[in-house]
């Protein structure tokens, strides 16, 4: 079974914080996600990786990094958080060539204060 | 610019009666259309995917249509049962492509 985890189920930051957010798969994709989830707006994705130190920016990059120093390991950075930045991050990997399936993580519900 | 509309963004149907999710698409690029069945604490997982060289692609109780001159595709799950309850995304992309297009969600309860 694919098995993509992350850090922390829940988390409380304060404005202005450094966070990490990082996520593990065990299945040797290539590919790995970041997504955040926000009612009515369904999942957008915040930046990829396609290998080991590559990241492309998806369709919300701003006030977000992200860091692949390992193929199992992708973390996504919050500078300096943002109460827009509460929300539910979601975490997911595919293998190379048949991206078409995306198994996710079970999501960290972040919230800024 | 939402790439995929998807429409209800809720859905409440009898046990035993069929929900009906529809999606649009601009984008004729696209040729991969999947659907995602999340439960709540749980992050989404592929339910059922359709290309376009079909019209229809059914497995068990649930069923893709999909009309490429219109530019939608629908999901329809039969014999709606409770355990059905869940949020739906649609998404569409490239084949092989790295990044998918989701629509907004429908949230379905199944009232027993």
């Amino acid at each position: 079974d694919v098995k993509v985890t992350q850090s922390s189920r829940y988390l409380v930051k304060r404005t202005g914080e450094k966070v990490f957010l990082e996520c593990v798969q065990d299945m040797d994709h290539e590919n790995m996600f970041w997504y955040r989830q926000d009612p009515g707006l369904g999942l957008r994705l915040i930046y990829f990786s396609y290998d080991v130190k590559m990241k492309e920016k998806g369709d919300i990059p701003e006030g977000y990094s992200v860091s692949r120093e390992k193929k199992e390991r992708f973390s996504l950075i919050l500078e300096s958080a943002s109460t827009n930045q509460t929300s539910m991050y979601l975490c997911a990997s595919s293998p190379q060539g048949i991206s078409y399936e995306q198994y996710f993580g079970p999501g960290t519900r972040l919230t800024v204060t | 610019q939402q790439q995929v509309k998807q429409s209800p963004q809720s859905l409440i149907v009898q046990k035993g009666g069929i929900s009906i999710i529809n999606c649009a698409y601009e984008n004729t690029a696209f040729d991969y259309f999947p659907w995602y069945q999340q439960f709540p604490g749980k992050g989404p997982a592929l339910l059922i995917a359709i290309r376009p060289d079909v019209s229809e692609k059914k497995e068990g109780r649930f069923t893709i249509s999909f009309n490429k001159s219109a530019k939608q595709f629908s999901l329809h799950i039969m014999d709606s049962q409770p355990g059905d309850s869940a949020t739906y995304f649609c998404a569409a992309s490239k084949w092989a492509a790295n990044q998918f297009y989701f629509g907004t969600g429908t949230s379905l309860t199944v009232i027993p």
